[in-house]
């Protein structure tokens, strides 16, 4: 089946850093997205990407799509404390039915 | 304009009990879609439902899991006779059609198995 594989799995920055996490498939997606889960919440959308090369900005976010169509990267700028959280990478399936990465688990120290 | 609204948000079941999360779409959503997540895990799909038809059931275990979606009332996600294994955070999404546009999440259910 297709599986994304994200890194790294968790990171632990200072505030004002900037961060970069990316994602592999090893098969084409059409969309990708990537989105950002509290604890004890649902994912919530942060950036979605819809086509191959495209580079997409959402305030302090960029994610572009790779041109293979099997990868994509998020960065952040400028970290702050409410930037906390579990970031997934996910792919639209051919079955209309979102596929998630494990995850990158981000600390941020004040 | 409420979100997805997903009841309980925590619930315990002893094993060989039944578990039945309930799944209210936002308004003018007929998609509704459920996941679940392991601990330290990703989302994985389980079921993609429209009213009262099961489109999509690829991700659920064949036995004791079963999905529906009334014409009136709330989606609903059941598990009998639970396991251990079972225990998870289940969420719902829902969307206007099945395409990304509005698709949102629901807060989940965390069900614990003891």
């Amino acid at each position: 089946g297709q599986q994304l594989n994200q890194s790294p799995q968790s990171m632990f920055i200072q505030e004002g850093e900037d961060v970069s996490m990316n994602c592999t498939s090893s098969s084409i997606f059409n969309t990708w997205l990537w989105y950002k889960q509290d604890p004890g919440e649902g994912p919530v959308l942060l950036i979605a990407l819809y086509k191959a090369g495209e580079l997409t900005s959402n305030g302090r976010l960029t994610a572009q799509f790779g041109i293979t169509r099997k990868d994509s990267f998020l960065n952040i700028s400028a970290s702050i404390p409410s930037d906390v959280g579990i970031y997934f990478c996910a792919g639209w399936g051919s079955q209309g039915n979102l596929i998630f990465g494990k995850g990158t688990k981000l600390s941020v120290k004040p | 304009n409420a979100g997805v609204m997903q009841n309980p948000r925590h619930l315990v079941r002893r094993r060989g009990q039944e578990a039945r999360l309930r799944c209210s779409p936002m308004k003018g959503h007929s998609h509704v879609y459920w996941y679940r997540q392991l601990p330290e895990e990703g989302l994985k799909f389980m079921v993609y439902l429209q009213k009262e038809n099961i489109i999509d059931e690829s991700g659920m275990p064949k036995e004791r899991f079963s999905a529906e979606f009334p014409k009136e009332g709330p989606s609903i996600l059941r598990i009998q006779q639970v396991v251990r294994g079972d225990s998870a955070a289940y969420f719902c999404a829902s969307s206007p059609d099945r395409a990304l546009d509005g698709y949102t999440f629901g807060s989940g259910t965390r069900l614990t198995v003891v």
